[in-house]
């Protein structure tokens, strides 16, 4: 078991265009979650999943983002038409039942 | 709406010195109250959690219900404590479709001196 992978760790792109990022939890895990982390700050929910179900949205997904997790395994947050706030990190984490949350290295976004 | 205070951004100590590192917390229901720490260029990891009573790397934290804190505390920090640390909370409810989201505070980053 190699933890929860996400890709790509970094990603660098022009303001208005779109990206993708995936995560691939810990297998056993039906529970996944998306995390945000700015500059100084500690992360913040994103959205939540469990198995292939979107059961909750923070508002500050806005409706750029989208995320997926088509058959309850790997998952992916999709931002179209990027903005400059859009810059950070972005962290997937995953569980099962009351088990605490594992998290990966995170995608580093910057908007050029 | 739920909310972590960690009061300090930066916090050094010298090898040997006992060290605390604050989280206050607010909830309206039962929390359940987590450390996670982050060495350089190393990914967030748990330290432990208030409901496993355990003492990690000889760190230990006590839920404190009146005063909303959950302190993390270790008697003699070593050169290799020296990390981001964070408190974070969730929600303790056990339903199925329960998120049980974390709340993080902004962090502390602690760094121990030789």
């Amino acid at each position: 078991d190699t933890g929860v992978s996400q890709n790509p760790r970094h990603k660098i792109t022009k303001r208005g265009q779109n990206v993708t990022f995936r995560c691939d939890p810990i297998s056993e895990h039906n529970r996944l979650y998306w995390y945000r982390q700015t500059l100084g700050q500690g992360p913040e929910f994103l959205t939540y999943f469990q198995n292939e179900a979107q059961l909750e949205k923070s508002r500050l997904l806005s409706d750029r983002f989208s995320a997926e997790r088509p058959k309850g395994s790997f998952s992916t947050l999709e931002i179209q038409r990027t903005e400059q706030g859009d810059s950070a990190m972005y962290l997937c984490a995953s569980s099962s039942g009351l088990k605490p949350q594992h998290f990966g290295d995170g995608t580093r976004l910057s908007i050029l | 709406a739920q909310r972590v205070t960690q009061p300090e951004k930066l916090l050094s100590v010298f090898k040997g010195a006992p060290v605390e590192l604050k989280c206050n917390y607010s909830y309206s229901g039962s929390p359940e109250l987590f450390w996670y720490v982050q060495y350089s260029r190393q990914r967030l990891q748990l330290l432990l959690r208030h409901i496993s009573r355990e003492s990690i790397k000889g760190f230990t934290a006590d839920l404190n219900k009146g005063e909303t804190s959950f302190h993390l505390k270790k008697p003699f920090a070593q050169e290799e404590d020296s990390a981001m640390y964070y408190c974070a909370l969730s929600s303790l409810v056990i339903s199925s479709g329960s998120a049980r989201q974390l709340t993080f505070g902004s962090g502390t980053q602690l760094t121990v001196l030789p």
